[in-house]
């Protein structure tokens, strides 16, 4: 059963346009974390948000930890081809000996 | 500043053969962990160790042991490989090891493409 159901699982989109993604669950999570992974290499951490209804921006990304700690949304204003990558949302867990649960990843590929 | 480092990038094995990926950190980071990625299924925690000295079990540990007898080197091992076990594997480390620390950083290594025939 997957904890963090992130969709779209893939998304086009042209230079220049908006779009966002979203990381949802039914589970409450001490913090969310987003990674950013590019092919061949590891994911590299971008945010991390920790309070309910947290707003943080990184450029032209903005991160949203909804009210109730259960969702994360990410958009990215203006995309650039330097955006296109695999996108992973990451819930801490509050029990358990798995400290974090990742979803599956938003794929995004910005054409030029 | 060499962060997290995997070896080999890519391994290709025979079903039954055995085999060890490596993982270093050389941040002094007290936890460090395994996992892997297959494509749907994202990644899945396999082993972690929150010190020296000390390995937990992950969410898919079948198949595979590791140790921790210093801080900077944390290797996998698979005893008899499997096809099942072909898929990305990924080492990770962050500064603390307390439970407690569910929102910190974790650093990946670039990860080994290994593929059992």
């Amino acid at each position: 059963t997957q904890l963090l159901e992130q969709s779209p699982q893939f998304l086009s989109i042209q230079e220049g346009e908006n779009l966002t993604v979203y990381c949802n669950s039914s589970s409450v999570f001490s913090s969310l974390q987003w990674y950013r992974q590019e092919p061949g290499e590891g994911p590299v951490l971008l945010v991390t948000v920790v309070t309910g209804g947290e707003v943080k921006k990184l450029k032209r990304l903005t991160f949203q930890f909804g009210d109730a700690r259960k969702d994360s949304s990410l958009h990215i204003t203006a995309a650039q081809p330097g955006d296109t990558g695999l996108y992973l949302c990451a819930g801490g867990l509050y029990y358990g000996n798995n400290r974090l649960a990742f979803g599956k990843g938003n794929q995004v590929v910005v054409i030029p | 500043n060499a962060g997290v480092t995997q070896t080999p990038k890519f391994q290709v094995l025979k079903t039954g053969q055995s085999m060890t990926l490596q993982c270093a950190q050389d941040m002094n980071h007290e936890y460090m962990s395994w996992y892997r990625q297959d494509p749907g299924m994202g990644l899945r925690l396999i082993h972690y160790s929150v010190g020296a000295g000390i390995t937990d079990q992950g969410e898919v540990p079948n198949g595979y042991n590791v140790s921790r007898s210093t801080t900077e080197d944390f290797p996998l091992r698979l005893l008899s490989a499997a096809p099942s076990q072909t898929s990305v594997y990924f080492c990770a480390s962050s500064y603390s090891g307390g439970q407690g620390s569910t929102n910190e950083k974790l650093f990946f290594g670039s990860g080994t493409q290994l593929s059992v025939l």
